[in-house]
């Protein structure tokens, strides 16, 4: 049972242009979605979160959009950089079980020069 | 800030064996750490809760006596396989919570990739 679901395997999109990576929850008692950036042999590195009393944070050029009814999250990155291309795990988590997080499947950042 | 380091970063060993995983929080204190799985192209798998001065808390299907963890202070939780085999080989990461904006965001060390031969 995947309660959290990144249904893209993969994205390749341009430099300079907008990167939009999709999560999908079916959990309704999570609260606290957070998302993570990966890259080969190395641990995830926190990017950006957002508590479901809202519908949007911005860091920089990451933004994320929650949509509770819909239960979906997106990650906005722009402008997207070369740098960027690595793997993003959306998690998510029900702040009353222990803070466990439950990941997506990763989806794969490809950003070209 | 929020820096979590893993020792050692990679390690082979032979079938038996037992190999040990250090995972610290290196400028805050975590009462809870989590230990992930993570397979070629899959996702985390949490495969369980370490909180200090308790037991752990293990994901179904995880066995406890094959993962030992061990949480003996604030920065420091351990992870030791023991009887290593083959199909134990993976990249196992730890994480440490520590709260951020009022919520309990967990924090990444770099990971161990155990080879079993």
């Amino acid at each position: 049972d995947q309660q959290v679901k990144q249904n893209s395997p993969s994205l390749s999109v341009q430099e300079g242009r907008i990167s939009i990576l999709n999560c999908d929850y079916t959990n309704s008692m999570f609260d606290y979605f957070l998302w993570y950036k990966k890259y080969p042999a190395e641990g995830p590195t926190f990017l950006i979160s957002i508590s479901s009393i809202k519908d949007k944070n911005e860091d920089g050029r990451f933004t994320v959009f929650l949509n509770k009814s819909a239960k979906h999250l997106s990650l906005h990155i722009v402008p997207s950089q070369p740098g960027d291309s690595a793997v993003y795990f959306c998690a998510a988590s029900d702040s009353g079980n222990t803070g466990k997080l439950i990941f997506g499947q990763g989806t794969t950042l490809q950003v070209k020069p | 800030g929020a820096v979590v380091s893993q020792h050692p970063s990679r390690v082979i060993c032979k079938s038996g064996t037992s190999v040990k995983i250090e995972c610290r929080s290196l400028d805050f204190q975590a009462t809870t750490m989590f230990w992930y799985r993570q397979f070629p192209k899959q996702s985390l798998m949490l495969m369980a809760t370490s909180n200090e001065g308790s037991k752990a808390t293990y994901e179904q299907g995880v066995e406890k006596d094959k993962f030992l963890i061990n949480h003996a202070s604030l920065t420091l939780s351990t992870l030791t396989v023991t009887s290593a085999h083959p199909e134990d080989s993976s990249f196992y990461i730890c994480s440490a919570s520590h709260f951020r904006g009022g919520k309990e965001t967990q924090y990444f060390g770099p990971g161990t990739r155990l080879l079993v031969l």
